[in-house]
Formats: C-alpha cells, structure tokens, sequence
C-alpha cells in the first residue's frame, strides 16, 4: 500500500469555477477525513466519512463545499462557484476503527488550490 | 478550538536532542495527548502518543507530568530532516468520534 493519494497535487482555476478533488486512502482505513490548511496555521478540519457514511458535516465552510464517498472506498470533495478565499491546501486523511486502532491518522500531502 | 498551549517557534542544533513542550491543563482523564509534524508541502504525519505514561518509539520519546497538565516531545538527536512544525493535541483516543483538532504549533527549525 502507498499511502493515502491525493489528486490533483495543484490546481489553479478562475474565480466562479467548480473543482473537485479525489483522495485514495489506505485500502483497510474505513474512516476518512478532509481537512483545509491556510499558510501559516494548522489543518482545519471538514468532514468526515465511515465507510460510505458522512458522520460529521456541520464544520463545512459553506454549501459550496461537498463531500462523497460513494462505496466506502475513494472520497471526492468538490467546491462550487470557487472564491479566491478558498485558495488553501486540502488534505486528506484516513484511519482505522476496531480493537487495539489507536484512530492514529495517515494523511496524503494535500491538494494546493489556487483561486485566481 | 484546540485545547493545547505551544510556542509558536524553537530553534535547536543538528545532534542535539530537540525538547517541545505542550500545556493542556484542561485535558480530561479518558484523552489522550497526540503529536504530529508537518514538513514543508506534506500532510502531518503521526509521531507518538501517550495517556499518562511516558513513551518512547523508533521517531521520539514523551514526557507527561505526573498531573498530565503538560508534556515534552524529546526527539533525541535532531537532524536538519526534523525542521517541521510539530502539532500536540489532546484527543479521546479509542473512539473515533471526534476529530483531531490542530492548532498552530511549533515550528522547530534545525541549524547545522
């Protein structure tokens, strides 16, 4: 196994466009995560899936934002009418739930979006 | 909001043993206190984590005070590969249910 892999690692679109990330966890990780990193603080965190499951939506930016994960496995997260504030790296996590996880995280190394 | 209290910069040199304190004086008796690290344009990665006992594995060792009010992540001989920031958080830790919530860290710059 590689790791968690993000898609793409940058991408630069116009204000107003739509973009959708993908993240691949780890393939036995049944939970993941997405967060967003802004320069010079630490990884903000989105929303969360178990399996196909999305538990935890509420700290989404706006309803701009969107998350899937259609079979339990890959995760999408798109973002509507994009806004230059928008611009940030987002990552992706995944861990393991049962006897004797300790839920540590194994994160990818982030989509860096750039609003222009 | 994070509930740990770091500062925000250290600088330590190449061979020496890098010492990061954390305070997380409302931290309650089931959490759990994490560290991560983050290098230059990588997601944080996990280095260790403790309940009240100190640990130790193949990246760091941590310290956790008798009345787990504060901890220090010991990396035992730093290398120039060690300049990251290093995120503690406090954290249930077998349940899962909440998320890892990150604050701004320390940022630990190591000088040849």
């Amino acid at each position: 196994d590689t790791g968690v892999s993000q898609d793409p690692r940058h991408k630069i679109t116009k204000r107003g466009q739509n973009v959708t990330f993908r993240c691949d966890p780890i393939s036995e990780h049944n939970r993941l995560y997405w967060y967003r990193q802004t320069l010079g603080q630490g990884p903000e965190f989105l929303t969360y899936f178990q399996n196909e499951a999305q538990l935890e939506k509420s700290r989404l930016l706006s309803d701009r934002f969107s998350a899937e994960r259609p079979k339990g496995s890959f995760s999408t997260l798109e973002i509507q009418r994009t806004e230059q504030g928008d611009s940030a790296m987002y990552l992706c996590a995944s861990s393991k739930t049962g006897t004797g996880s300790h839920y540590g995280y194994t994160f990818g190394s982030g989509t860096r979006l750039t609003v222009v | 909001d994070a509930k740990t209290t770091q500062p925000p910069s250290m600088d330590c040199a190449e061979g020496r043993a890098a010492n990061l304190p954390c305070n997380h004086s409302t931290i309650s008796g089931n959490e759990y206190v994490y560290w991560y690290r983050q290098i230059h344009s990588q997601g944080p990665q996990y280095i260790i984590h403790g309940l009240k006992n100190n640990e130790t594995n193949e990246m760091a060792s941590l310290i956790i005070t008798e009345d787990r009010k504060s901890s220090t992540l010991i990396l035992p001989h730093a290398t120039l590969r060690d300049t990251a920031v290093y995120y503690c958080i406090v954290r249930v830790a077998y349940s899962g249910n909440t998320p890892l919530v990150f604050g701004k860290g320390t940022r630990l710059s190591v000088i040849a």
